[in-house]
């Protein structure tokens, strides 16, 4: 099974500064690349995904990410955040090979200081 | 924009108690899942549905747990005989087509405490 991790658990950064949230995964066989945000007593949305093609991702208000395959990695980034971007990071794997089901990370809580 | 939904927010049952997690999928979307995650844990799947049947499902999904679609709109979760271990936020999602390769939608969550 997929398994993925998310080194910073929480990540206090100053308004307007640059932001970067990493995610590992575990295997190197293809696979589909996720980042959900959840804010408070909101559901999971989705920021961006990586499928295939251009290894740099674009997504919703104004994150991008990188698939980096021989590191295994696919960070999200965002060069300048608002107080708006408080909230909570998920990264998500899916291996179309083993079926539906998505592998979280454990979460980042990213808090923009004013 | 069309959403999922789940009622209620937060459920507190006792141990041993029965315990249905409602969710309404949106409307045109033909996969539905459960995940949940316990306190300072990962998200963790627990089973797919598709065409009135499961699909899929983790080593969690055990016997005291259910899924049903009772009608055209809800997507139901029944623990039958809750834990302790069974506290945690329970996530409703679904997606037009196969969730390995489209974007799963969720839910707000409903929190459940097992006392």
């Amino acid at each position: 099974a997929q398994s993925v991790t998310q080194l910073d658990s929480q990540v206090p950064v100053f308004e307007e500064a640059p932001v970067e949230l990493r995610c590992n995964y575990s295997s190197s066989v293809s696979v589909y690349l996720f980042w959900y945000v959840q804010y408070p007593n909101q559901g999971l949305q989705l920021l961006l995904k990586y499928l295939s093609g251009s290894t740099l991702v674009k997504g919703i208000n104004g994150f991008e990410a990188e698939f980096n395959k021989s590191q295994t990695s696919f960070h999200l980034r965002k060069p300048s955040v608002h107080i708006s971007d408080t909230a909570e990071y998920f990264c998500a794997v899916s291996d179309p090979n083993t079926g539906n089901q998505f592998y979280f990370g454990t979460g980042t809580s990213l808090t923009v200081i004013p | 924009e069309p959403e999922v939904t789940q009622t209620p927010s937060h459920q507190v049952t006792q141990m041993g108690q029965e315990v249905i997690l409602r969710c309404v999928p949106i409307s045109n979307h033909l996969y539905f899942y459960w995940y949940r995650q316990i306190l300072g844990q990962k998200v963790e799947f627990l089973v797919s549905f598709y065409n009135n049947e499961i699909s899929e499902k983790s080593e969690i999904f055990d016997d005291q747990f259910s899924v049903e679609r009772p009608d055209g709109s809800n997507f139901t979760l029944k623990i039958r005989s809750t834990k302790l271990e069974d506290s945690a936020m329970y996530f409703c999602a679904s997606s037009v087509g196969q969730g390995g390769t489209d974007t799963q939608y969720f839910g707000p969550g409903t929190r459940l405490t097992v006392l």
